[in-house]
């Protein structure tokens, strides 16, 4: 079935340290979102990447998408202790009656002072 | 507030009981959907609205679930004789948009707990 996979699975740093997680589809994706969740808050949006190879940077985030579309990865740079949270990717896979966007299994990130 | 709004935002039943969530999209948008997301893990697909069709229905889901979206605005998701395996928070979320799968806006989810 589709799957998207996030590694790792848990990541502690210290404050000012880079972050990245890594994520991968089974199959090649049209378009790849990211998602960050608060502890205890609902998933909110980041971003959407949506060509081979194209590179979007919010801040200290960087985001990729890879040339055969099928995997992406996040990159923090200095984090801080407002980055705590668990980062998913998600992937787009078209069925029968439409899209269905599929999460990863999502990457938790603590910061530690 | 516009957002996503569900309710209730918990609901603690016994195992065998029937529940109901509801879900309240953003008003213009025409997509709505229900994930299941368990501790440490992602959200889970579960069924997918485009206005009043409901387009789709995850494989894992029992008969037990089922999901409305009556005028193409709220939905409703019920939930019969639970079982404690259905203890999770239900995420809904809604999008704009034709082709394809835009930026979804959750909702701040209803937690079941069946005891």
């Amino acid at each position: 079935g589709q799957q998207v996979m996030q590694i790792p699975q848990y990541q502690h740093v210290q404050e000012g340290e880079d972050f990245t997680t890594y994520c991968n589809s089974s199959t090649t994706l049209s378009n790849i979102q990211w998602y960050k969740q608060r502890p205890g808050g609902h998933p909110v949006f980041l971003i959407q990447l949506v060509k081979s190879g194209e590179v979007k940077k919010q801040k200290r985030l960087t985001f990729q998408f890879g040339e055969a579309k099928k995997n992406s990865s996040l990159h923090i740079t200095a984090t801080q202790t407002t980055d705590v949270g668990t980062y998913f990717c998600a992937g787009p896979f078209v069925t029968g009656g439409g899209n269905k966007l599929t999460f990863g299994t999502g990457t938790q990130l603590k910061v530690e002072l | 507030d516009t957002g996503v709004s569900q309710n209730p935002r918990h609901k603690i039943t016994k195992r065998g009981q029937n529940v109901t969530f509801r879900c309240d999209p953003i008003s213009e948008h025409n997509r709505l959907y229900w994930y299941r997301q368990t501790l440490g893990q992602g959200p889970e697909f579960l069924t997918y609205f485009q206005n009043e069709a409901q387009l789709e229905k995850s494989r894992l889901l029992s008969d037990r679930f089922s999901a409305e979206r009556p005028k193409g605005s709220f939905s409703t998701l019920e939930i019969q004789r639970t079982e404690q395996g259905d203890s999770a928070m239900y995420l809904c979320a809604s999008s704009s948009g034709t082709q394809n799968t835009g930026e979804l806006f959750f909702g701040e989810g209803s937690r079941l707990t069946v005891l």
